[in-house]
C-alpha cells in the first residue's frame, strides 16, 4: 500500500516570497490534516480537512497561509508571503476515519521548508 | 488548553530498557499514543492506549497510563540500537492528536 507522498521534501526561499507544497494521502483516507513541525518541537495542526471540507483551521495564520483540498483527494498548502518564522518542516498526514475514534494518523516525510 | 509535556533527552546502553514519560493535562483525552519519527522520516505510530486502560503491553513495548496524575510512559525492553529516535507522546483532543516535543533516545552500543 502506498504511504502519503509529500512534495518537494525541501524547499528554500527568501522571506516574502511564496511557496506551495503538495500532499497526496493514503487511496480512501476521507481525513487529511497539515501540521507545522518547528526544529525542537512537537507537531502542530494548521488544518483538518474531512473529504473536501475544512474541519478545522483555528492555528491556520490565514493572513499568508492557505488550503485547499479539491474533490477530497490531494492537498496543498500554500505561504504567501513567507516569514522567517516559517520555517520548518511540514508534515501532511491521513487517517481513515477522524482522529479521536481509532488514533491511527499516516505521516507523510515531510516538506522541509528554510526561509532566509 | 491542551498541552503535552515531555523530557527532552534520554541515553540508555543497548540491551537495557528504555523509559519515557509524558503528562498530558486534558481529562477528556479518549486515547494516548506514542509516536517516532527516525531522522528525515515522518511520524509512525507505535502504540497507543485507550484512556479506560492502565496497561498495554505490545512485544518489547509496554505503556502505562495514570489517569489520576495524568501521567503516560512508554518503556522498550532490550534496548536497540535502531530505537534510536525521537519519541512523541500525543493525546486526543476533539478530532485533532495534540503532541508533545518529544524525547530523543540515544542508545550506546
Amino acid at each position: 500500500e502506498a504511504g502519503v507522498a509529500q512534495s518537494p521534501r525541501y524547499k528554500i526561499i527568501e522571506k516574502r516570497q511564496s511557496v506551495a507544497f503538495w500532499c497526496n494521502p493514503i487511496s480512501g483516507h476521507a481525513t487529511l490534516y497539515w501540521y507545522q513541525q518547528i526544529l525542537g518541537q512537537g507537531p502542530k495542526l494548521l488544518i483538518q480537512f474531512q473529504n473536501n471540507g475544512v474541519v478545522d483551521d483555528s492555528q491556520l495564520p490565514k493572513d499568508r497561509f492557505s488550503a485547499e483540498r479539491l474533490k477530497g483527494v490531494d492537498s496543498t498548502l500554500k505561504i504567501q508571503p513567507a516569514k522567517l518564522e516559517d520555517s520548518a518542516v511540514y508534515l501532511c498526514a491521513s487517517s481513515l476515519i477522524p482522529v479521536g475514534n481509532t488514533g491511527e494518523l499516516f505521516f507523510g516525510e515531510g516538506s522541509r521548508l528554510t526561509v532566509l | 488548553g491542551e498541552d503535552v509535556e515531555q523530557s527532552l533527552f534520554l541515553s540508555v546502553r543497548e540491551g537495557d530498557s528504555s523509559v519515557i514519560n509524558c503528562t498530558y493535562t486534558d481529562s477528556s483525552s479518549t486515547y494516548l499514543y506514542w509516536y517516532k519519527q527516525e531522522p528525515g522520516a515522518g511520524l509512525q505510530l507505535l502504540t497507543y492506549i485507550f484512556s479506560n486502560m492502565d496497561m498495554k503491553q505490545d512485544q518489547r513495548l509496554t505503556v502505562l497510563l495514570n489517569k489520576k496524575d495524568k501521567h503516560l510512559s512508554l518503556r522498550i525492553a532490550d534496548t536497540q540500537t535502531g530505537d534510536s529516535a525521537i519519541y512523541f507522546c500525543a493525546e486526543s483532543y476533539g478530532n485533532k492528536l495534540v503532541f508533545g516535543a518529544g524525547t530523543i533516545l540515544r542508545v550506546k552500543s
